[in-house]
């Protein structure tokens, strides 16, 4: 079981726009920052977003990341069939070890 | 543009040990303050990070291996190394070496393709 807790999967229709959580505690997200992942099959883990809401370059603006307390979320836009993927949270705990959250399975419709 | 990549057997025995390398180009582990990290994942699962190694070797491991654990670096070659003693079938997965960038926070910004290693006998 994660430390950093995520919905299993989620689900949008091309178009749509999808929020995905990701929950810690204060030891974790509370006091840390948080960055997104997008995995899509058989491939390696990709960065979508860093410090909380930071893009890096070549991700579309469609993502976006943002972090409240002890939860964060990753919104995608404009919702696309390329988009289907499996999607993780990651931050740092206060001991410097690193989180991952279980991923989330987004399908597009 | 920073690559990595994982070298090793795919292969490894019940309570043997299991030895990895990732290899750096493109860019030094000895320069900047980046730290270089080991994920795994195992089956149809989610990810799992296994520790971390600074230029210094100074490192950072999972509390639920760090008894199993030892991860080392050679800046000359532009190499780290993960070593996980004791292995089982629980050990079977795909393991991916990444970099871990500090700036604005903590982050995995660069990552190997990832190589499979199977713990069967």
């Amino acid at each position: 079981q994660s430390v950093l807790t995520q919905p299993p999967s989620a689900s949008g229709t091309p178009g749509q726009r999808v929020t995905i959580s990701c929950s810690g505690s204060n030891s974790n997200i509370g006091s840390n920052t948080v960055s997104w992942y997008q995995q899509l099959p058989g491939t390696a883990p990709k960065l979508l977003i860093y410090s909380n809401n930071q893009r890096p370059s070549g991700v579309p603006d469609r993502f976006s990341g943002s972090k409240s307390g002890t939860s964060a979320s990753l919104a995608i836009s404009g919702l696309q069939s390329d988009d289907e993927a499996d999607y993780y949270c990651a931050a740092w705990d206060d001991s410097l070890y690193g989180l991952f959250g279980g991923g989330t399975r987004l399908t597009v419709l | 543009q920073v690559q990595l990549q994982e070298s090793g057997p795919g292969l490894v025995k019940p309570s043997q040990t299991l030895s990895l390398t990732c290899t750096v180009s493109g860019g030094s582990i000895s320069s900047g303050a980046y730290y270089w990290s080991w994920i795994r994942q195992h089956p149809g699962k989610g990810l799992e990070w296994i520790g971390n190694i600074y230029k210094s070797g100074s490192t950072y491991y999972n509390p639920s291996l760090k008894s199993r654990l030892t991860i080392s670096v050679d800046t000359s070659k532009k190499q780290f190394s993960l070593k996980l003693s004791s292995v089982t079938a629980a050990d079977t997965a795909l393991y991916y070496c990444a970099r871990v960038n500090p700036v604005d926070g903590r982050y995995f910004d660069y990552w190997g393709q990832g190589t499979l290693v199977a713990v069967s006998s």
